[in-house]
């Protein structure tokens, strides 16, 4: 099974600054690596997918990079409405997909 | 537009059965990869089960052998049947579309399942 792991657990960030969420993979998954937000009560929301490929509709603030083990969420300019939970998942080990834990995004 | 809708979560004593269902607008279940998701509570997200459309099935290693994936063409519905169910399968559960199989792109607004005596 590929471990992801993200970090930080919980990240302290004021409206309209930067944010930028990382995600590890314990072996390489390529480019195979989506984003999803999450908002309490709400299901996932799709935001990013192939490491770098915007979702429909996503706001370009939002930006994915890596490839391997190594990716990177950023947030450009932090909306009041992005202060959620974000999951990066993978999608090159299929059919046995895993997701990290987690990164809330809070109001510093 | 493209929705999932699912239902049939509950209340159910350990040992029992519950079967969830997802009913899917705006595209075809049977042309698209399905999953379930799961998410217990407070927690992280958990891929459960997978059918692909040619029909093959997948499961995690945590629900192997007690739940079953399907699907009903004729109305355009995607099912879970879990049995043998245990306290840790309490979560909220998700349908979710998967591309070729690869990231999922529309999700329901998930169904609570919570196993409790």
């Amino acid at each position: 099974e590929i471990v992801m792991t993200q970090s930080p657990a919980t990240l302290s960030v004021s409206p309209g600054e930067r944010a930028t969420l990382s995600c590890r993979a314990s072996q390489s998954v390529s480019s195979n690596l989506a984003w999803y937000q999450q908002k309490p009560g709400q299901a996932p929301r799709l935001l990013i997918y192939g490491a770098s490929t915007r979702a429909t509709g996503i706001p370009a603030r939002f930006s994915g990079s890596g490839s391997g083990t190594e990716f990177t969420l950023t947030i450009s300019s932090l909306q009041s409405e992005d202060f959620a939970v974000y999951y990066c998942q993978q999608y090159n080990n299929w059919p046995q997909y895993t997701f990290g834990q987690g990164t809330k995004l809070e109001i510093k | 537009e493209v929705q999932l809708v699912e239902t049939g979560g509950g209340l159910i004593q350990p040992g029992g059965s519950l079967r969830l269902s997802c009913a899917a607008s705006g595209f075809t279940v049977s042309s698209n990869y399905m999953s379930w998701v799961r998410q217990a509570p407070g927690k992280g997200l958990e891929w459960v089960s997978v059918i692909y459309s040619g029909g093959s099935t997948y499961y995690a290693d945590s629900v192997k052998g007690r739940f079953t994936i399907s699907r009903d063409n004729s109305k355009n519905t995607l099912y879970l049947q879990m049995n043998s169910l245990r306290a840790e399968d309490t979560a909220v559960y998700y349908c979710a579309r998967q591309p070729r199989g690869l990231y999922f792109d529309y999700w329901g607004q998930g169904t609570l399942v919570t196993v409790s005596s």
